[in-house]
């Protein structure tokens, strides 16, 4: 147990197709982080929160993604008119402020 | 971010020690360097850190040499189980507020019985 859950574990839309993604801290870590990871390479980072404030967001984070930490505890990340590439495992991690991290089982989604 | 080097993929035995040895020659002088372990279909677990010499925790010992340019992630007698990614990643503690973790390709370890 990571302390971090995530939800849907699995999930598959249609392109075009928004989806929303939720990130549980069990425990109380002020940092969250989001990564994608695609097949057969390492998780890429997208974006993170020092409580609520977004604070770093990736050139990879299109205008079509946007991610909430509303309240410092849990977070929500949604992709708009889902593309294939979005095809990926979206994972959550939580930090104290450092480089050790605690990483969600993730969600996968499937564009079809 | 220092760029980091490691093998694609080891294979191993049950009961042997594993090596797995990552470069990065151009790591600067506040990188730490730290290691994750992902199994299929779970999120990366962090594993161990280090800056320099020798750091041992119950998981693993990870060995740094003087000149920094390289580690080596040593697990003491595989099983089964340690089947997995192990990632290597270099990043400044001081400078790099963010804290966000860059990872490569990883190496894939295949443990037999």
């Amino acid at each position: 147990d990571t302390g971090v859950s995530q939800d849907p574990r699995h999930k598959i839309t249609k392109r075009g197709q928004n989806v929303t993604f939720r990130c549980d801290p069990i425990s109380e870590h002020n940092r969250l982080y989001w990564y994608r990871q695609t097949l057969g390479q390492g998780p890429e980072f997208l974006t993170y929160f020092q409580n609520e404030a977004q604070l770093e967001k990736s050139r990879l984070l299109s205008d079509r993604f946007s991610a909430e930490r509303p309240k410092g505890s849990f977070s929500t990340l949604e992709i708009q008119r889902t593309e294939q590439g979005d095809s990926a495992m979206y994972l959550c991690a939580l930090g104290r402020g450092s480089y050790e991290q605690y990483f969600g089982p993730g969600t996968r989604l499937t564009v079809t | 971010l220092a760029k980091t080097t490691q093998p694609i993929s080891m294979d191993s035995y049950e009961g042997q020690e594993v090596n797995i040895t990552c470069s990065h020659n151009n790591i600067a002088t506040n990188d730490y360097i730290t290691w994750y372990q992902q199994f299929p279909s779970q999120g990366p677990r962090f594993i161990i850190q280090g800056y320099k010499t020798k750091v041992t925790n119950e998981v693993a010992s990870l060995f740094i040499p003087a000149d920094r340019k390289s580690s080596t992630l040593s697990l003491p007698r595989v099983s089964l189980s340690d089947t997995a990614v192990y990632y290597c990643l270099v990043g400044d503690m001081k400078m790099d507020s963010s804290y966000k973790l860059i990872f490569g390709s990883g190496t894939r370890l295949l443990v037999r019985p």
